[in-house]
């Protein structure tokens, strides 16, 4: 148990469909990642957050919209995705952002696009 | 971001300790090495990171080469929940986590 949940933990939709990813800190850190892990890919970064303001977003389609209402939660809101975009999504948080801090990471959504 | 190279694969006997190599020549002097693992169906977790000098933690210990162009994460008695995806990260002073593929430990009882 890291500390940083996310839900669902599985998730199958159609392309049409739109969905959202939870995140949930309980760390009190002040910044928050989505990370994208597609099958024999690395990790690759999506956003970051920092106290609620995003300082990276590493050229990420449209099609994901993340947001960040409050310093403990992160969502990734999801609208006409594509099968490629099926993944292992996963959420992490760290005290600070560009400090040599650990990133705690949650278990992950596994999504399937149909 | 400077790269590492790791072996695709490891295999270890359960209870005898277990050294995953690392090269990172391209390393450079503000350049931290981090360790994170990923066991089965689990997000990563961190291992251990160091800078020059060798580091212990309670998971493991880090050799850093004097030259620091490589590194071993050694954990000293692998157990069968030691097996997972090793991944071995440069992080620059206010860099971000890249990570490569890492080195799949397999560990047998």
């Amino acid at each position: 148990e890291t500390g940083v949940t996310q839900t669902p933990r599985h998730l199958v939709m159609g392309m049409t469909n739109k969905k959202s990813l939870k995140c949930e800190q309980h760390l009190g850190h002040n910044a928050m990642y989505w990370y994208k892990q597609s099958a024999k890919k690395p990790l690759e970064l999506m956003f970051v957050y920092s106290l609620e303001e995003r300082v990276e977003n590493n050229s990420v389609p449209s099609r994901f919209s993340p947001e960040c209402p409050n310093s403990s939660h992160l969502f990734l809101h999801l609208h006409t995705l594509q099968p490629e975009d099926s993944a292992l999504y996963l959420c992490a948080s760290s005290q600070d952002y560009r400090i040599q801090e650990t990133q705690y990471f949650g278990p992950g959504t596994r999504l399937l696009v149909l | 971001d400077a790269k590492t190279t790791q072996p695709n694969s490891m295999e270890s006997n359960e209870e005898e300790p277990v050294h995953l190599p690392c090269n990172h020549s391209t390393i450079s002097g503000t350049d931290y090495i981090h360790w994170y693992r990923q066991l089965p169906s689990q997000g990563p977790e961190y291992v251990i990171h160091g800078l020059t000098s060798n580091v212990n933690n309670r998971m493991a210990s880090l050799a850093i080469a004097e030259d620091r162009k490589s590194s071993t994460l050694i954990l000293h008695r692998a157990t069968l929940r030691d097996a997972a995806v090793y991944y071995c990260i440069l992080r620059r002073s206010q860099g971000n986590l890249i990570f490569g593929k890492g080195t799949k430990l397999s560990v047998k009882p």
